[in-house]
C-alpha cells in the first residue's frame, strides 16, 4: 500500500527543546516536501527536496531544517522550537517522472510548543 | 509567483443539492489543478485533478472545470450527501516553479445539511 508515514502524530514540547518529526514514503518518490497548516493561512510549504542530498527552502523555512540522506526519508528538524511553530505539519511526496505526479500527504503531526 | 484565491470560505447546502466552489489563479503558466478534501483532523486527500490540456473532468458526483483564458477552475459536487461535509482546497502548480510546490487556496468549509 502506498504510504507516507509521519511520526510522532501528536507532540507537546517546551520552547527550545530540539525535536525531529520523521517522514518516510514507500513509493520511491523523488520529491518530498513539508507543509504546515494554520487556521486562515492554509497549507504553506516549509522545505522541499527533489532527490537525495538535494533540499531547498519553501515559503516559510525559518526555524526549520531538513535532510535527505536516503530517498525514502525526509525528517523535519526544529532545533529550538518556539510557540509560533505550534501547528499541524504534513509531509508529502510525489514522483517527478511520467505523468503520474500526484502529491500524497502523510497523516499529519500535531505539534504544540509551550 | 502563483497566487490562488478560493471562494466561498463557507458553504452550506441541503442534502441532495449541488455545491460549487471556485478558484482563480494568477500564473498563466500553471498547468496542474488538484482538489483536496480534508476532514477534521485528517490529511488532505486528492479527490480530482485536471491538467491544462483539458477543459472538464468528471468522476461520479464530482466534476472540475477549467477556464484557462479567465484563469479560473471550479469544483462541482452534485447530489450532495452529509459525508461530503469537509474542508475543500484547490491548488495550482506551475512548471516554471522549480520548487514543484502546490499553491493552495484558503479552503472552503462545506456543510451538507441532512
Amino acid at each position: 500500500e502506498a504510504q507516507v508515514t509521519q511520526n510522532p502524530r501528536y507532540l507537546i514540547t517546551v520552547t527550545g527543546k530540539k525535536l525531529t518529526v520523521t517522514c518516510s514514503q514507500n513509493m520511491n518518490h523523488e520529491y518530498m516536501s513539508w507543509y504546515r497548516q494554520d487556521p486562515g493561512l492554509g497549507l504553506r510549504q516549509i522545505y522541499y527536496s527533489m532527490n537525495v542530498e538535494v533540499t531547498d527552502k519553501g515559503d516559510v523555512p525559518e526555524g526549520y531544517k531538513v535532510s535527505r540522506k536516503e530517498k525514502r526519508n525526509f525528517p523535519l528538524i526544529l532545533e529550538s522550537p518556539s510557540p509560533n511553530q505550534t501547528s499541524l505539519y504534513f509531509c508529502a511526496s510525489s514522483s517527478l517522472t511520467g505523468i503520474e505526479n500526484t502529491i500524497y500527504f502523510g497523516e499529519g503531526s500535531w505539534l504544540t510548543v509551550v | 509567483g502563483e497566487n490562488v484565491e478560493q471562494h466561498p470560505s463557507t458553504l452550506s447546502v441541503q442534502e441532495g443539492d449541488s455545491a460549487v466552489i471556485k478558484c482563480t489563479y494568477s500564473d498563466s503558466a500553471s498547468n496542474y489543478f488538484p482538489w483536496y478534501k480534508q476532514e477534521l483532523g485528517k490529511r488532505p486527500q486528492l479527490i480530482i485533478d485536471i491538467r491544462s490540456n483539458v477543459g472538464e473532468k468528471k468522476d461520479q458526483r464530482i466534476a472540475v472545470t477549467l477556464n484557462k483564458t479567465a484563469k479560473h477552475f471550479s469544483l462541482h459536487i452534485t447530489e450532495t450527501q452529509p459525508e461530503d461535509s469537509a474542508v475543500y482546497f484547490c491548488a495550482a502548480r506551475s512548471p516554471l516553479d522549480s520548487s514543484y510546490k502546490l499553491i493552495f487556496g484558503s479552503g472552503t468549509r462545506l456543510l451538507v445539511r441532512p
